[in-house]
């Protein structure tokens, strides 16, 4: 079964230009999140997905960061524009959602933004 | 809003020897908390997941323990081996399914 898939890998882009992160989930997984992780950081929740619809948004920078899950399976999450300290490394998860053990989170191998 | 320590920050081991990696939490009502294993440049990778009601689970040489009262959870890796040098993350999670992760602890197992 494949994992958590996220693309790109790596993104270098100058500062005030957009650049835009997906993820494919587990299939199946109801609940999405997007993370931000730091140097030397645990991750930070941006924005937590159930099916479509955001569910928990309250640390996404929302004059700057959009997200979208239009049919419930894949993600996009989005900066515009982009500035020095957003450089980071972007990660998805999923899990099946629901309670117990179905709250166990799987991990996408991240992306990592450098903003120049 | 819950704050989550990992301690020590920092540990290089030789091969074999047994450790505790310890995690504590200020607020006591979570749901579960998940260990993770990070290494470098990688995405974090699920170790073991225990519920709130739960004491311990266990998962190959990885056992886990939860004192949800006293706000602590230990992380046991017996007879270490190279393979297992990575950054290891706990995560309470609580009424949400939020998870807060404390910032690791680093791990280095020289042979």
């Amino acid at each position: 079964e494949a994992g958590v898939v996220q693309s790109p890998r790596y993104k270098i882009i100058e500062k005030k230009q957009p650049v835009a992160f997906w993820c494919n989930p587990i299939s199946g997984h109801n609940t999405l999140y997007w993370y931000r992780q730091n140097l030397g950081q645990g991750p930070e929740l941006l924005i937590r997905y159930e099916n479509e619809e955001a569910v928990d948004d309250s640390q996404l920078p929302k004059d700057r960061f959009s997200a979208e899950r239009l049919k419930g399976v894949d993600s996009t999450l989005k900066i515009q524009p982009a500035e020095l300290g957003d450089s980071a490394v972007y990660l998805c998860a999923s899990s099946l959602g629901g309670r117990g053990p179905y709250n166990e989170q799987f991990f996408g191998p991240g992306t990592r933004l450098t903003v120049l | 809003k819950q704050e989550v320590t990992q301690i020590p920050a920092a540990l290089s081991v030789p091969e074999g020897e047994n450790l505790v990696l310890n995690c504590s939490f200020t607020d006591s009502a979570i749901y579960n908390l998940q260990w993770f294993r990070q290494d470098p440049g990688k995405g974090l990778t699920s170790l073991l997941l225990i519920q709130s009601s739960q004491r311990e689970q266990t998962s190959g040489r990885l056992n886990a323990s939860l004192d949800k009262s006293s706000g602590r959870s230990t992380l046991y890796i017996a007879a270490s081996q190279p393979g297992d040098s990575a950054t290891y993350l706990c995560a309470p999670s609580g009424g949400s399914y939020i998870p807060t992760f404390g910032r690791g602890t680093s791990l280095i197992v020289h042979p």
